[in-house]
């Protein structure tokens, strides 16, 4: 299958800090990218989806002001996370797609930890 | 909207057995759907994929089985194995698209434990 990286694999940084999380599609171009949350013991939870060239969609209830997505090419997007708080650890997974790809492929995942 | 429902939340069993994890979705008309293991703090490991026109999928000690019209997947683990203790996730399309592009709905997820 299709390989996607995500960088960096955890970060522990500072309240009121921004992050950015990186994630790749490395061996084939992803018109679409998806940004997903998942709390301690919980499932996954979709935040967005971005496709190349274009404003991400956010989810009902996620703030795009807190959390920007930027898709400028096609085998890169980022996460930043604005002003971090305690609440925003979490962790953040990735997944990439194309129209050509029968299905998403998600990446290693991101553990944020805001003190 | 899709919704995945996963039953046990939990299921601890001793090594060697069979089990059968079961999942549910509210909106049968979808292209396909996937099993995942997740390790604790780990990402997502894809395990099957079973497209809308397949009944089930097979890799190793492991088989998928998917009824569009009962809304019902399971994923059926032969021969259980210490190995095999993680988190598996059930994912389904929320929309008819015939399209990997469309949003995915995750399941809660069954923690599996196996006893050695």
């Amino acid at each position: 299958g299709a390989v996607v990286s995500q960088h960096p694999s955890w970060v522990i940084c500072k309240s009121g800090t921004s992050v950015k999380i990186e994630c790749r599609s490395l061996d084939f171009q992803a018109t679409t990218m998806f940004w997903y949350r998942q709390f301690p013991k919980q499932s996954l939870m979709l935040m967005a989806t971005s496709n190349e060239g274009s404003k991400a969609t956010y989810e009902q209830g996620v703030e795009k002001d807190k959390f920007l997505i930027n898709h400028a090419s096609l085998t890169l997007s980022t996460l930043t996370v604005t002003s971090a708080h305690p609440e925003d650890s979490s962790f953040y997974i990735c997944s990439a797609t194309a129209l050509n790809q029968e299905t998403q492929y998600f990446g290693p995942g991101t553990r944020l930890l805001v003190l | 909207k899709q919704e995945v429902t996963q039953i046990p939340a939990a299921l601890s069993v001793p090594e060697g057995e069979n089990l059968v994890l079961n999942c549910s979705f509210t909106d049968s008309a979808i292209y396909n759907l996937q099993w995942f293991r997740q390790d604790p703090g780990k990402g997502l490991t894809s395990l099957l994929l079973i497209q809308s026109s397949q009944r089930e999928q097979t890799s190793g000690r492991l088989n998928a089985s998917l009824d569009k019209s009962s809304g019902r997947s399971t994923l059926y683990i032969a021969a259980s194995q210490p190995g095999d203790s993680a988190t598996y996730l059930c994912a389904a399309p929320n929309d008819w698209g015939y399209s990997s592009a469309s949003k995915i709905i995750f399941g809660s997820g069954t923690r599996l434990s196996i006893r050695p």
